[in-house]
């Protein structure tokens, strides 16, 4: 257990719909990392809030947007669902710089895309 | 961009044997190198980092890691694994530059009693 939560644990959701994910970091932590693992894949970075704001971001299209409250929680939101969307979805949260702060990841949510 | 390549998809070994885990990372600046591990039904968690320094580090449960600039390399070892190896290894580089971790595709270790 890492203390970092993720709802749903699944979902499914129909093309072109939008969906929000969920998580709540570890108390403390300022930095919250989204990723996405497709099936045989590993995760790939999505984005990456710090103190409430995007603080980086990987190869997604802005139909993937997040927001980081100040009560330690996040969300990922995707807009326009396709197909290819399926996979699992991953927060990580670490006490503030990535870079030397160990990332601690969440059980994921299994989103599925028909 | 920055990418990192895991040489193994899948390993099998029996109890005992000794392991090497292929990584590659292609970024020419500083990276920061981690080793994430991911046992059946488990978060994902850190086995060990390198930042600077000296170039074998040492993890948790037994593991180690050298880092070789020169090859861009940053492989796993292990020299007698046990059946609680079993799991999923995902090698992952952090470079500043983007504030991303960038990870491996990961290679599933089987380890047969």
């Amino acid at each position: 257990e890492t203390g970092v939560t993720q709802s749903p644990t699944h979902l499914i959701k129909t093309r072109g719909q939008q969906v929000t994910l969920r998580c709540s970091s570890q108390s403390g932590h300022n930095t919250v990392s989204w990723y996405q693992q497709a099936l045989g894949q590993g995760p790939q970075f999505i984005f990456q809030y710090y103190r409430e704001e995007e603080n980086g971001r990987g190869n997604f299209p802005p139909r993937f947007s997040g927001l980081q409250f100040p009560n330690y929680s996040s969300e990922l939101n995707v807009n326009a669902l396709e197909l290819d969307d399926s996979a699992l979805y991953l927060c990580a949260s670490s006490l503030a710089r990535t870079d030397t702060d160990e990332q601690y990841f969440g059980p994921g949510t299994r989103l599925t895309v028909t | 961009a920055q990418s990192v390549s895991q040489h193994n998809h899948h390993v099998i070994l029996s109890e005992a044997a000794s392991l090497e885990l292929g990584c590659n990372y292609s970024y020419g600046g500083t990276v920061n190198l981690f080793w994430y591990v991911q046992y059946p039904g488990q978060h994902l968690q850190l086995l060990l980092k390198y930042f600077s320094g000296d170039p074998l580090v040492k993890g948790i449960k037994g593991f180690e890691a050298e880092f070789i600039k020169s090859k861009f390399s940053f492989n796993l070892r292990k020299p007698s694994v046990q059946w609680s190896d079993t799991a999923e290894y995902f090698c992952a580089a952090y470079n500043n530059a983007g504030n991303m971790l960038t990870f491996g595709g990961g290679t599933r270790l089987m380890v047969k009693p």
